[in-house]
């Protein structure tokens, strides 16, 4: 099956620095990433769609500027968390659906997560 | 309102029991609809997908209500290793984007 691997599991962090989380696709291309966060005892909240060669597309209330996304190529999408505070940690989790697939087929491989705990 | 939504549990219930969850959603556009399974502090990992006739997995079956814009997921004959949290996810109307119930969480007791 297709795998996702994110890095680094787990990081800690000081308020007002800034954090990268790296998405690759390993064993195939992904043109679209998605980036969700997580929070204790709920659920995915999906952040941004991360589309290779343009911009990210945001989701309501997530601040582009904050989080920083980048899609540089086909395997790779970066989270950057600037400027961190304690209320953006959380777990922050990548997905990818592989290029090539069918609008509407669907399985998304996930990374294994990225726990970020700022001080 | 919430894209997806379902009862966060948790259902509690014995080995061996038969347990159901349902999964509403708000975008009669969404084509396409899964339930992922995630164990505590891991990433979530597909169960299956819901197919418009309804599928079965072993003692997993789903169906798909689009009149009344719902899923749902039966669990017969549950085991221990069924405890988990039961994520419903709906793929948008544009087709490009995932949204993920709040989960419901499933224990099952000896």
């Amino acid at each position: 099956g297709a795998v996702v691997s994110q890095h680094p599991s787990r990081v800690i962090c000081k308020s007002g620095t800034s954090v990268k989380i790296e998405c690759r696709s390993l064993d195939f291309q992904a043109t679209t990433m998605f980036w969700y966060r997580q929070f204790p005892k709920q659920s995915l909240m999906l952040m941004a769609t991360s589309n290779e060669g343009s911009k990210a597309t945001y989701e309501q209330g997530v601040e582009k500027d904050k989080f920083l996304i980048n899609h540089a190529s086909l395997t790779l999408s970066t989270l950057t968390v600037t400027s961190a505070h304690p209320e953006d940690s959380s777990f922050y989790i990548c997905s990818a659906k592989r290029t090539g697939t069918s609008s509407n087929a669907g399985e998304l491989f996930f990374g294994e997560g990225s726990r970020l705990t700022v001080l | 309102r919430k894209e997806v939504e379902q009862d966060p549990g948790p259902f509690n219930v014995p080995e061996g029991a038969t347990v159901a969850f349902n999964c509403t959603y708000s975008n009669s556009a969404s084509q396409s609809f899964f339930w992922y399974r995630q164990d505590c502090r891991k990433e979530p990992k597909l169960l299956m997908s819901v197919y418009s006739s309804g599928n079965e997995d072993g003692r997993f079956t789903a169906q798909l209500n689009r009149a009344s814009q719902y899923i749902s997921l039966l669990i017969r004959d549950s085991k221990l290793s069924d405890s988990a949290t039961y994520l419903c996810v709906v793929n948008s109307g544009n087709f490009n984007k995932f949204y993920f119930g709040s989960g419901t969480k499933l224990n099952v007791k000896p």
